[in-house]
C-alpha cells in the first residue's frame, strides 16, 4: 500500500494566485516527519519545509506553508502568491520514527504557473 | 559551502561496462542514501548507510553495490550495467537518522545505458 499519496499529477495555476498541493500519508508510527521538496526542470532536489508529527503549529517558510491535518493524515503544501519560478515538480515525503532508515516519497505533482 | 557532490552529472555507457558514481558530503552527516528517479515511479531507494561500514539494501538494490569506508563518501557501483538501469540517480545525506532530519540531495547523475 502506498504510504504517501499525491493525487494531482499536474496542475496549472495563474501567476500570483495561491496554490495548494495535496499530500496524504499512512503510518501507525506516532513519531514521524513530513517533508516537501521542489524539483525544477534543471533536476536538483530542493528541501522546502518540514512538519513534525508532534508540532502544534503548521510549519511556514517564507511563501511556503504546510496545512497539517493530523486526524486526516494530510500534509498539503500551500504556496502563496505564486511566481513563474515556482513551476516545478513537487514531492511530498515522510520519515517514520521507527523506520528512520528511509524517507518515502510520493510520485509528485507537476506544477505549471501561467503568466 | 555545505553540499552533497555527485559526479558525473551525465554519463552514457554501454551494457556491461562497470561504472562508479561518486558521492561526497562535507556536512559530517551520519546518514547517506542513493535513490533512482524514473517517470511515473517517483524516487526509489537503492541503498542506504547509517554510518561508516554500515550499509543496507533499500527497495531496488539489484544490480548495484555501495561502500561507506569514510563518513563523507558513499559511491554507487554498477558492476555490469544494463539498459533498465538508465535513470536519474540522486545521492542524499542527513545529519542524523531521525524522523526530523531532512535529506540534502546532490544535483543528480543522469545515466544512460545503451
Amino acid at each position: 500500500a502506498q504510504k504517501i499519496t499525491q493525487t494531482q499529477p499536474g496542475m496549472f495555476v495563474q501567476e500570483k494566485e495561491a496554490v495548494t498541493l495535496d499530500c496524504t500519508y499512512d503510518t501507525s508510527d506516532p513519531s514521524y516527519g513530513l517533508f516537501w521538496y521542489k524539483q525544477p526542470s534543471s533536476g536538483e532536489m530542493i528541501f522546502l519545509i518540514y512538519q513534525g508529527s508532534y508540532d502544534q503549529q503548521n510549519a511556514t517558510e517564507g511563501r511556503y506553508s504546510l496545512n497539517f491535518q493530523k486526524a486526516r493524515k494530510s500534509a498539503n503544501l500551500v504556496i502563496s502568491a505564486s511566481q513563474l519560478g515556482d513551476s516545478a515538480m513537487y514531492f511530498c515525503a515522510m520519515r517514520e520514527g521507527n523506520r528512520d532508515d528511509k524517507i518515502i516519497f510520493g510520485k509528485g505533482t507537476r506544477l505549471h504557473i501561467l503568466p | 559551502e555545505a553540499q552533497v557532490t555527485q559526479n558525473p552529472r551525465y554519463l552514457i555507457t554501454v551494457t556491461g561496462k562497470k561504472l562508479t558514481v561518486t558521492c561526497s558530503q562535507n556536512m559530517n552527516h551520519e546518514y547517506m542514501s542513493w535513490y533512482r528517479q524514473d517517470p511515473g515511479l517517483g524516487l526509489r531507494q537503492i541503498y542506504y548507510s547509517m554510518n561508516v561500514e554500515a550499509t543496507d539494501k533499500g527497495d531496488v538494490p539489484e544490480g548495484y553495490k555501495v561502500s561507506r569506508k569514510e563518513k563523507r563518501n558513499f559511491p554507487l557501483i554498477l558492476e555490469s550495467p544494463s539498459p533498465n538501469q538508465t535513470s536519474l540517480y540522486f545521492c542524499a545525506s542527513s545529519l542524523r537518522t531521525a524522523h526530523n532530519s531532512p535529506l540534502h540531495f546532490g544535483n543528480g547523475t543522469r545515466l544512460t545505458v545503451t
